[in-house]
């Protein structure tokens, strides 16, 4: 079965430090790879994907998330954090085989020292 | 466009009560989601709908039911709330079944039963 692992539960920064968020995933076909992100009070929305071509992927805010096949990895990176980026972020699985469904992993809480 | 919009924002219930979410979206997607998201768990799928007039199972099922009699609409009903259904709930949509399809997110549904 399709699963989603994001290792780091709460990650604490001080403000300027880098960030790399893991996510691992399981599953031995064709994948397409989200990374979402929760502000405080707010609903998901998308932070990039991956579904082809260049597994270097660039998102919002200065975000960005390397596709390596060989690891079934999909971390999230960024050089400078801010206090705004406290949220949750959620590493995110669809297939080709179940096109319908998006599997989730358990989030990591991300907490930014100003 | 509002985009995806959910009813009530919070709610409380008894053991054995009966009540409905409702989830709106006016992107004219195709498919449709509910989640619970529950801490250190991620998002889990509850169901989920292909189109007007159907639903599959998701991944946590019971105890819920669904219908989607019109495209823009997607309810959850919980027939007798348990107080493992404490959760907080999420309606998404996407455009269509493609995997690289972005989920768009409502605000949620804060439940808490007692």
């Amino acid at each position: 079965a399709q699963s989603v692992s994001q290792h780091n539960h709460h990650v604490i920064l001080s403000e300027a430090a880098s960030l790399e968020l893991g996510c691992n995933y399981s599953y031995g076909g064709t994948v397409n790879l989200f990374w979402y992100v929760q502000y405080p009070g707010q609903h998901l929305q998308l932070l990039l994907k991956y579904f082809s071509g260049d597994p270097l992927v660039k998102g919002i805010k200065g975000f960005e998330a390397e596709f390596i096949k060989s690891k079934f990895s999909f971390n999230l990176r960024k050089p400078s954090v801010q206090w705004s980026d406290t949220a949750e972020y959620f590493c995110a699985v669809t297939s080709y085989s179940s096109a319908s469904k998006i599997i989730f992993g358990s989030g990591t809480r991300l907490s930014i020292r100003p | 466009n509002a985009g995806v919009t959910q009813t009530p924002k919070f709610r409380v219930l008894k053991t054995g009560q009966s009540m409905t979410l409702l989830c709106a979206q006016d992107m004219n997607h195709e498919y449709m989601y509910w989640y619970r998201q529950d801490p250190g768990m991620g998002l889990r799928l509850i169901h989920y709908s292909v189109g007007e007039g159907t639903t599959a199972k998701g991944e946590v099922p019971d105890g819920y039911n669904v219908s989607r009699l019109k495209k823009q609409n997607f309810l959850l009903g919980l027939e007798s709330a348990a107080p493992s259904q404490t959760s907080v709930y999420f309606c998404a949509s996407s455009p269509a079944g493609k995997t690289q399809e972005t989920q768009y997110f409502g605000p949620g549904t804060r439940l808490l039963v007692l």
